[in-house]
């Protein structure tokens, strides 16, 4: 079974302070993915990576930046947290090529006060 | 560019009644369609998906979703429900070509199940 982790399930930060979410996939996946979920919203991606060190923008990469140094490692960051950042954040892994399914995380609920 | 429509955002069933959830999509040629479940507080599961052949898509959990290309739907369908169905529904399509391309989801049909 494919596993992805996510290292918190609920975050309070400060308004300013830097966040990071850390997000682990076991199953040696090419791709992996940062979204934020928002109610009426759906899912909307920040950012994506393809490969260790490469990074996409998806459609609201502002606010955000992502690093990527293994495989199996991808941290969202918010260089200086707004409340609007508040929100689920949900990690997904692929493998490469075509379009494949994906497999989530079960999310960080992040409060930024 | 792609986009989904879940025209439903919250939808109310009677366990042992029969769902359909529906799902309308926008792309130029025949795309890659994903159905994904989302229990409360859990992150999204894949219930089924379609990338080419038999239009009927049979997936876990006892759904089945159907493609048609004419109406550019991917209607989601149980024929009856559990009250552990209680979740939100999100669609999603992307494009059918080599590469990553990005895969676009709906905002969700939230199921409530009654006894």
């Amino acid at each position: 079974d494919v596993k992805v982790t996510q290292s918190s399930r609920y975050l309070v930060k400060r308004t300013g302070e830097k966040v990071f979410l850390e997000c682990v996939q076991d199953m040696d996946h090419e791709n992996m993915f940062w979204y934020r979920q928002d109610p009426g919203l759906g899912l909307r991606l920040i950012y994506f990576s393809y490969d260790v060190k490469m990074k996409e923008k998806g459609d609201i990469p502002e606010g955000y930046s992502v690093s990527r140094e293994k495989k199996e490692r991808f941290s969202l960051i918010l260089e200086s947290a707004s409340t609007n950042q508040t929100s689920m954040y949900l990690c997904a892994s692929s493998v490469s090529g075509s379009i494949r399914e994906q497999y989530f995380g079960p999310g960080t609920r992040l409060t930024v006060t | 560019a792609q986009s989904v429509t879940q025209p439903d955002i919250h939808i109310t069933v009677s366990e042992g009644a029969s769902l359909e959830l529906r799902c309308n999509y926008s792309y130029g040629a025949t795309p890659y369609l994903f159905w994904y479940v989302q229990s409360p507080g859990q992150g999204l599961q894949l219930l089924l998906k379609y990338f080419s052949g038999d239009t009927l898509v049979q997936g876990i959990k006892g759904f089945e979703a159907e493609f048609k290309r004419s109406q550019s739907s991917f209607n989601l369908r149980k024929p009856s429900v559990h009250w552990s169905d209680a979740a939100e529904y999100f669609c999603a399509v992307g494009p059918n070509s080599g590469g990553y391309q990005k895969v676009t989801f709906g905002t969700g049909t939230k199921l409530q199940v009654i006894p």
